[in-house]
C-alpha cells in the first residue's frame, strides 16, 4: 500500500502571492488533513476533510481554503501569503475517526 | 483550550541510558494521547497510543501510561539507541483518533544520542 504522497517538496513564493499544495491519501482513507509546522514548533490543525466537504477547523483565517477529490486526495490553498506563512506543511490522511494518521513529509513553503 | 505541555530540548543522552520525556495535557471531555516521532526531513509516524486512562501503550521499546489522576502520559525507554534521535511529539484528540478538531501537539522534545 502506498503512503501519503504530497507536491512540491519545497517552494518559495513572494508575499501576496498565493500558493497550492497537494497531497495524496494512503489508498483505502477517506478522510484528510492539514497541519502547518511552524520552524522548532509542533505541527497546528488547519482543517480536515471528510467526503469532500470541510468538518473541522482550526485556527486559521480563511485565506487558508481546502478541497478533497472524489478519490480522496487533496489541496491546500492559501492567498494573500505573508511571510508567517513560512512553514512546513503536513498532509495525514485516515479513516473516520480511526487512531491511524499517516502523515506525508510535507511541503516546506518559504515566503520572501 | 485544549494543550498539551512537554519538555523543552534538546534532551542528550548516552546510549543505553534511561530516556523519560515528560508530557502534561489540559483537555475538555476525555482525550486520546499520542506519541509521534519525526526523524529528520520526515513526516510524523505514530510511536505509540492510549485510548483511556490506565493504558499503556507501547511500540519499539518505548511505553507510556495514561494518568487520568496526573494529566499525564509521560514517555519511556529504558535503553536508548543512535537511531532514537528524533524529535518528539505528545498530542491528544478529544474526538476518536483525530476528529474533527484535529489532532493538538507539543511543542516537541529534540532527542540526542550520543555513541
Amino acid at each position: 500500500e502506498t503512503g501519503v504522497t504530497q507536491s512540491p517538496t519545497h517552494l518559495i513564493k513572494t508575499r501576496g502571492q498565493q500558493v497550492t499544495l497537494r497531497c495524496s491519501s494512503q489508498s483505502g482513507h477517506n478522510t484528510v488533513s492539514w497541519y502547518q509546522q511552524a520552524l522548532g514548533q509542533g505541527p497546528q490543525f488547519i482543517f480536515q476533510y471528510y467526503r469532500e466537504e470541510e468538518n473541522g477547523r482550526g485556527n486559521f483565517p480563511p485565506r487558508f481554503s481546502g478541497l478533497q477529490f472524489p478519490n480522496y486526495s487533496s489541496e491546500l490553498n492559501v492567498n494573500a501569503l505573508e511571510l508567517d506563512d513560512s512553514a512546513l506543511y503536513l498532509c495525514a490522511s485516515s479513516l473516520r475517526d480511526s487512531y491511524g494518521y499517516t502523515f506525508g513529509s510535507g511541503t516546506r513553503l518559504t515566503v520572501v | 483550550g485544549d494543550s498539551v505541555t512537554q519538555m523543552e530540548g534538546p534532551v542528550t543522552l548516552s546510549e543505553e541510558a534511561f530516556l523519560t520525556i515528560n508530557c502534561t495535557y489540559t483537555a475538555t471531555g476525555y482525550p486520546s494521547l499520542f506519541w509521534y516521532v519525526q526523524y529528520p526531513g520526515e513526516g510524523l509516524q505514530l510511536l505509540l497510543k492510549a485510548t483511556k486512562a490506565d493504558d499503556k501503550g507501547s511500540n519499539k521499546g518505548f511505553e507510556a501510561t495514561y494518568r487520568k489522576e496526573t494529566t499525564s502520559f509521560h514517555l519511556e525507554k529504558g535503553s536508548v539507541q543512535v537511531s532514537d534521535s528524533a524529535v518528539y511529539f505528545c498530542a491528544l484528540s478529544v474526538r476518536g483518533g483525530g476528529g474533527a478538531d484535529g489532532l493538538t501537539f507539543g511543542k516537541g522534545t529534540h532527542l540526542i544520542i550520543q555513541p
